[in-house]
């Protein structure tokens, strides 16, 4: 069974710093696109990272493009989102997302969600 | 690529029949999927490639549609879909979302 278990996040100030990681079980992480969705409050849902499978690329979205870094360790099945340069409206729910088989951008299996709440 | 989902809120009678609708800006071929979400939970994978449902998805939703405009249908709807439903363009990065529809108890 895939599961994805994400943690970090809570609360960051403004031109700070957070870490999310997803510990990813029951497929081999480094054969699949894994993707960063978040949404703000009551909003829907904006992709704002992926990465490739097989040392695949790594994209972003214009929102936080030069701010956030996406990564993974294989050998701890796990995907990070390093996310600096905090601002308010990185405010939102994070979730990680495995790419499906047939396509790196659209997501079969996701994780619970990751509060992140950026304030002073 | 822009994607408009219309209604922005469908209201439906349980055993009826919802239809919603997703048009992109530029022609995306079939690269769309749908997801439903419920409140508190994460976004489920129903349909990608416009028209192949997800592992285990009942037969009720089909999708259908080609270029710039698509259709998700929910035959026969039970209590569990009331939901809010994404479009999502896939086919290359930026994958961006509709911003949805909400299918909620007429």
């Amino acid at each position: 069974e895939v599961r994805l278990l994400g943690s970090g996040g809570g609360l960051g100030q403004p031109g700070g710093s957070l870490r999310l990681s997803c510990e990813a079980s029951g497929f081999t992480l480094s054969t699949f696109a894994m993707s960063w969705v978040r949404q703000a409050p009551g909003k829907g849902l904006e992709c704002v990272s992926a990465i490739g499978g097989h040392g695949g690329g790594t994209f972003y979205s214009d929102s936080v493009k030069g701010r956030f870094t996406i990564s993974r360790d294989n050998s701890k099945s796990t995907l990070y989102l390093q996310m600096n340069t905090l601002r308010d409206d990185d405010t939102g729910v994070y979730f990680c997302a495995k790419g499906h088989a047939n396509g790196w951008f659209f997501f079969d299996s996701w994780g619970q969600g990751i509060p992140v709440i950026v304030s002073s | 690529i822009v994607l408009t989902q219309y209604p922005d809120t469908l209201s439906v009678s349980p055993g009826e029949r919802a239809t919603l609708s997703c048009r992109a800006s530029h022609s995306i071929s079939s690269n769309l999927a749908w997801y439903q979400q419920k409140p508190g939970q994460a976004p489920r994978l129903l349909i990608y490639g416009a028209s192949t449902r997800a592992s285990g998805l009942s037969a009720r939703f089909s999708g259908s549609g080609f270029g710039t405009e698509f259709t998700l249908t929910i035959n026969s709807l039970q209590t569990e879909d009331f939901a809010v439903y994404y479009c999502h363009y896939h086919g290359n990065w930026p994958a961006t979302f509709g911003q949805g529809t909400k299918v909620d108890v007429k």
